[in-house]
């Protein structure tokens, strides 16, 4: 039972702007730092952003991710077609001592 | 380079167990917080465990009691207990290695697949 929630789906054209969000409590996103991950099933999950809104090396700076309390935003500028599959926000919960990734947001791209 | 794989998995009746294994390399799993996640077919990411680089260990309410993590420096590898299995522990399994300062982990390895069923 995921404690993050995000939207089920996002859509967009090549070169659109697309934005996702993570809803979480005080435990989690209010408290702690967020990940954010882009996933197809079946391969290794890849780390877009960390400490919410930092990029590793190699990840495009067309993803950017930014907090507000306890929600936070992906945002995928520039659309390509390669950026169709599922995204995750992740954070660490005080409560639960453990942690808890979003419901996951497919996006697809038009 | 930083490379993680994972072994272990396989067909397995309810009640058996299981051990998954994540060999590291270009890093040390000791220095290092390590989690597992699992994704059961048609659902999203799930965490499972993490172990911090000073050994203390967390489990997802879903597995705790059942499930146990654990480290071997010498080998540097990653191991996953798997005990009292279950139909909905069905899944695949992925180890992660956390480099970056914060956070869950950033590097993953390809997947072990696990399914329970008789």
């Amino acid at each position: 039972q995921s404690v993050l929630t995000q939207p089920p789906s996002a859509s967009g054209t090549p070169g659109q702007r697309v934005t996702i969000s993570c809803s979480g409590s005080s435990s989690n996103i209010g408290s702690n730092v967020v990940n954010w991950y882009q996933h197809l099933p079946g391969t290794a999950p890849k780390l877009l952003i960390y400490s919410n809104n930092q990029r590793p090396s190699g990840v495009p700076d067309r993803f950017s991710g930014s907090n507000s309390g306890t929600s936070a935003s992906l945002a995928i500028s520039g659309l390509q077609s390669e950026d169709e599959t599922d995204y995750y926000c992740a954070a660490w919960d005080d409560s639960l001592k453990g942690y808890v990734f979003g419901t996951g947001t497919k996006v697809t791209v038009l | 380079e930083v490379q993680l794989v994972e072994s272990g998995g396989g067909l397995i009746q309810p009640g058996g167990s299981l051990r998954l294994s994540c060999a590291a390399s270009g890093f040390t799993v000791s220095s290092n917080s390590m989690s597992w996640v699992r994704q059961a077919p048609g659902k999203g990411l799930e965490w499972v465990s993490v172990i911090s680089s000073g050994g203390t260990i967390y489990y997802a309410d879903s597995v705790k009691g059942r499930f146990t993590m654990s480290r071997d420096n010498s080998k540097n590898t990653l191991f996953l207990q798997m005990n009292s299995l279950r139909a909905e522990d069905t899944a695949v399994y992925y180890c992660g290695a956390r480099t970056v300062p914060t956070g869950l982990a950033d590097c993953w390895g390809q997947g072990t697949l696990v399914t329970v069923s008789s």
